[in-house]
């Protein structure tokens, strides 16, 4: 059973970067076609998904944050990590991360549902 | 990409169903069959109830149906129950290898 862990500091002062990393446990991050996923949720409000990185170390990010996200994998340790630069207020939110299996959309290759989340951790933005 | 528009609330009595919707344009729900539907209680992860619009992954009640037509997709949960008090979110294939959420219904048994 795959389980998801996310880590990282629970406090980032403006302007600097936001380091997150998630530990996957019990398969291995490399095997199967899968979409490794950051979303984020403020306190109060819905989901907001941040971007994911392929099986093959492909990535994709929201529009929205693109200028400031990178998302990466680590076949070595088993993890995929999260940085989101110059960070404001409202960037404090939970931060989940989420497996997605490889669909077909189309006939396209394309993210399906988000089947394994992580507990969470929130990040808090504060100086 | 702007977020799928789900109401705020909804809610029904115990035994009752409850249907929830989803509207999205021609690039994500209407687009694509990779709709899918979230459970969430307070301070716990999003669940995963509903995936291709009406496939229920293994465990989750048959009380949880999904469907979909043109750009909105729906969500009812039949036979409520006190458990199925929780906030709900769609999620769906957006293009570009890009996904989008809804904005959430909290859905309340009264």
């Amino acid at each position: 059973q795959v389980q998801l862990q996310e880590s990282g500091p629970g406090l980032v002062k403006p302007s600097q970067t936001l380091s997150l990393t998630c530990i996957v446990s019990g398969g291995s991050i490399s095997s199967g076609s899968f979409y490794w996923s950051w979303i984020r949720q403020p306190a109060g409000k819905g989901l907001e998904w941040i971007g994911h990185v392929y099986t093959s170390g492909s990535t994709n990010y929201n529009a929205s944050l693109k200028s400031r996200v990178t998302i990466s994998v680590d076949t070595s340790k088993n993890q995929f990590s999260l940085k989101l630069s110059s960070v404001t207020a409202a960037d404090t939110a939970v931060y989940y991360c989420a497996r997605s299996y490889r669909g077909y959309c189309n006939s396209i290759s394309c993210p399906g549902a988000f089947d394994i989340w992580g507990h969470g951790t929130m990040v808090t933005v504060s100086s | 990409q702007s977020a799928l528009t789900q109401p705020p609330s909804a809610s029904g009595s115990p035994g009752q169903s409850v249907t929830i919707s989803c509207t999205g344009t021609s690039s994500d729900v209407g687009g694509y069959n990779y709709v899918s539907w979230y459970q969430q209680h307070p301070g716990k992860a999003p669940k995963l109830m509903i995936y291709e619009v009406s496939k229920r992954p293994s465990g989750v009640p048959d009380r949880f149906s999904g469907s979909k037509s043109g750009n909105t997709a729906s969500l009812t949960v039949s036979g409520l129950q006190a458990e199925d008090e929780a906030d709900y979110y769609c999620s769906s294939y957006a293009g570009s290898n890009n996904n989008v959420f809804g904005t959430g219904t909290k859905v309340t048994v009264l």
